[in-house]
């Protein structure tokens, strides 16, 4: 059975204090792990695709790497805008592109 | 374009009664889902539909019933309300491809059953 584990579960950094959410996962087939941003009362906003070990991704203050059995979403410099809670998800072969299994998640805030 | 649309936003319901949430996608996806959302618990699949004309049982199917009426349009519907029930409920479309596998939610609806 396919495992997503997120940690920290809530992260609070002043602005400007880089750090990293982690998010270490089981599977029998990795097809791809998503990165995505919920804001409270909304729906979660695509981030990153990564496909395959070693590969990267950035977009703005956030940069997302993949290694065989996790992923890492940096943050570098952030704002008080990055507040939000971030999901990780990985998608499996044996299940089908239907099958995405999602963490619960890390709660980061920014204090200005 | 405004993407994933969902009715309605909040809901208030009693143990027993039924109702249906409304999804529509504008974006030309194949693939459309159905996801409850549960404090301490990550996104749970109830219902998917792969492409117009097929649905398939997700995670959590049990009480929910759902419809791909067309390729934009894929509801889902309790029958008989339970207080289990209470969560926010997304809907979620994809392309498909082969390429790409991302999903894109909608707003959500907030239901309560009492």
């Amino acid at each position: 059975e396919d495992q997503v584990t997120q940690s920290p579960e809530a992260l609070r950094l002043q602005e400007g204090e880089s750090s990293s959410l982690n998010c270490s996962y089981t599977v029998s087939g990795l097809r791809g792990l998503f990165w995505y941003r919920q804001d409270p009362g909304k729906g979660p906003e695509f981030l990153f695709t990564l496909y395959s070990a070693g590969e990267e991704k950035e977009k703005e203050r956030l940069k997302a790497t993949l290694t065989k059995k996790e992923s890492f979403l940096h943050i570098t410099a952030p704002k008080p805008e990055d507040s939000a809670t971030y999901l990780c998800a990985v998608q499996d072969y044996s299940g089908g592109y239907q099958k995405v299994t999602f963490g619960t998640g890390t709660k980061l805030q920014v204090i200005p | 374009n405004a993407g994933v649309t969902q009715t309605p936003k909040f809901q208030v319901l009693k143990t027993g009664q039924s109702m249906t949430l409304q999804c529509a996608q504008d974006m030309n996806h194949n693939s459309m889902y159905w996801y409850r959302q549960d404090p301490g618990m990550g996104l749970r699949l109830i219902y998917y539909s792969a492409s117009e004309g097929t649905t398939d049982k997700g995670e959590v199917p049990n009480g929910y019933n759902v419809s791909r009426l067309n390729k934009r349009e894929f509801s889902l519907r309790l029958e008989s309300a339970a207080p289990s029930q209470t969560s926010v409920y997304f809907c979620a479309s994809t392309s498909g491809s082969e390429v790409s596998y991302e999903q894109y939610f909608g707003p959500g609806t907030r239901l309560t059953v009492t």
